[in-house]
């Protein structure tokens, strides 16, 4: 099935300082999402992207679909120890027939803020 | 509004007994999905629902049962339980699209 590689696995970080983690696939999405997972509790939607190109910012988050539309970028601006938990990327693909709303996940990036 | 509900939270099983992982929603999505959360893997989809009456296996649907008798409700069964099926289990729902969601987990240990 389709696999989506993310990347880096887990970061160490200093409050106050930006983040980077990307995900790559060998397959086409339509669509890519970033979510987060709290301790104890299941993942919540960050930013969504539809389109090859978009640029997206929710507060100090900013994510990227790649052009290839193969990859997706997150960025997290000036962290803070609340942004600690796991990120998750997420690729839909083309909506119809029994593909329609089924998500392939990243394995997640373990994200820690010292602070 | 509720959104997605998960019971039990936590449940320890032994080798070859059977539980049913309940997962109600009450925001009439038509979308519902089991996944498995194993350290370092990711989410992996068991089963889903396109709606009442209808279900459809995922990526690792082997040594699970599904049945959506009603919008509301997506149980997962496990029939005898082993070792391997030690994970966190998530139950998601949509109306449509990527915006699901979740509940707040299952986590099941087999000894």
């Amino acid at each position: 099935g389709q696999q989506l590689n993310q990347s880096p696995q887990s970061m160490f970080i200093q409050e106050g300082e930006d983040v980077s983690m990307n995900c790559t696939s060998s397959s086409i999405f339509n669509t890519w999402l970033w979510y987060k997972q709290d301790p104890g509790e299941g993942p919540v939607l960050l930013i969504a992207l539809y389109k090859a190109g978009e640029l997206t910012s929710n507060g100090r988050l900013t994510a990227q679909f790649g052009i290839t539309r193969k990859d997706s970028f997150l960025n997290i601006s000036a962290s803070i120890p609340s942004d600690v938990g796991i990120y998750f990327c997420a690729g839909q693909p083309a909506a119809g027939g029994t593909s329609y709303g089924k998500l392939t996940f990243g394995q997640g990036t373990i994200l820690t803020v010292h602070p | 509004n509720a959104g997605v509900t998960q019971t039990p939270k936590f449940r320890i099983l032994k080798i070859g007994q059977s539980m049913t992982l309940q997962c109600t929603q009450d925001m009439n999505h038509n979308y519902m999905y089991w996944y498995r959360q194993d350290p370092g893997m990711g989410l992996k989809l068991i089963y889903y629902s396109v709606g009442a009456g209808i279900t459809d296996k995922g990526e690792v649907p082997n040594g699970y049962n599904v049945s959506r008798s009603t919008t509301e409700d997506f149980p997962l069964r496990l029939e005898l339980a082993a070792p391997s099926q030690t994970s966190v289990y998530f139950c998601a729902s949509t109306p449509g699209g990527p915006y699901y969601t979740f509940g707040s987990g299952t986590r099941l240990t087999v000894v």
